[in-house]
């Protein structure tokens, strides 16, 4: 079946540090891969997303590729900050929005000042 | 803002009892949504797919028996755990789609803790 594999965490840098989180899956067909954040107390919000090989996705200074030939979608950020605390979920979808998504562990990160 | 909004956050319930969640699609109408549960250390997992006006959709391995999914309105569905046990803590959360990018939305999620 589908999976996502993240790395685990808690992954904790200090502020301006460069950011990895890696990201690989098993799919069936092509998926949509998605980054997203859920900020404490607060819903998962859509970092980014890539839809097909080669694609790169970017928000907020994150950025993500879609490298099928390693099933890969790892997440960077080249100088974090205490704001980008957050739980990161790498996933993939099969269909699109309305499908289901599938969803790695999430990567607890904390920058500390 | 807000697109969806999930109620209660955090709920603390006995051995036994019921607890209903809620999920509302803000200023638009939802047909469809989606209920997920995460356990300690593991991943954010379908259980059911939520459908206006007929049954749930439950992903294997879930009891539509005990997971009771009500999707009675286009802005509201609903989540009963039913006879909670304290293996069903857990944090749930509910999403919907919208728009013509299909783009998924999440609600603030729930914390259940069964004593």
């Amino acid at each position: 079946g589908d999976s996502v594999t993240q790395m685990e965490g808690p992954v904790t840098l200090s502020e301006e540090a460069f950011l990895t989180i890696n990201c690989t899956y098993t799919a069936t067909g092509y998926p949509s891969l998605f980054w997203y954040v859920q900020y404490p107390g607060e819903g998962l919000q859509l970092l980014l997303k890539a839809t097909k090989a080669d694609d790169k996705g970017s928000n907020k200074g994150f950025e993500a590729t879609y490298r099928k030939e390693t099933t890969s979608f790892h997440l960077e950020k080249g100088s974090v900050q205490v704001s980008d605390s957050a739980v990161y979920f790498c996933a993939l979808s099969l269909s699109g929005g309305y499908q289901k998504v599938t969803f790695g562990t999430g990567t607890k990160l904390q920058v500390i000042p | 803002g807000a697109v969806v909004s999930q109620h209660p956050s955090w709920v603390i319930c006995k051995s036994g009892t019921s607890v209903k969640i809620e999920c509302r699609s803000l200023d638009f109408q939802a047909t469809t949504m989606f209920w997920y549960r995460q356990f300690p250390k593991q991943s954010l997992m379908l259980m059911a797919t939520s459908n206006e006006g007929s049954k749930a959709t439950y992903e294997q391995g879930v009891e539509k028996d005990k997971f009771l999914i009500n999707h009675a309105s286009l802005t509201l569905s609903t989540l009963t755990v039913t006879s909670a046990h304290p293996e069903d803590s857990s944090f749930y959360i509910c999403s919907v789609g919208r728009g013509e990018g299909n783009t998924i939305y999440f609600g603030e999620g729930s914390w259940l803790t069964v004593v």
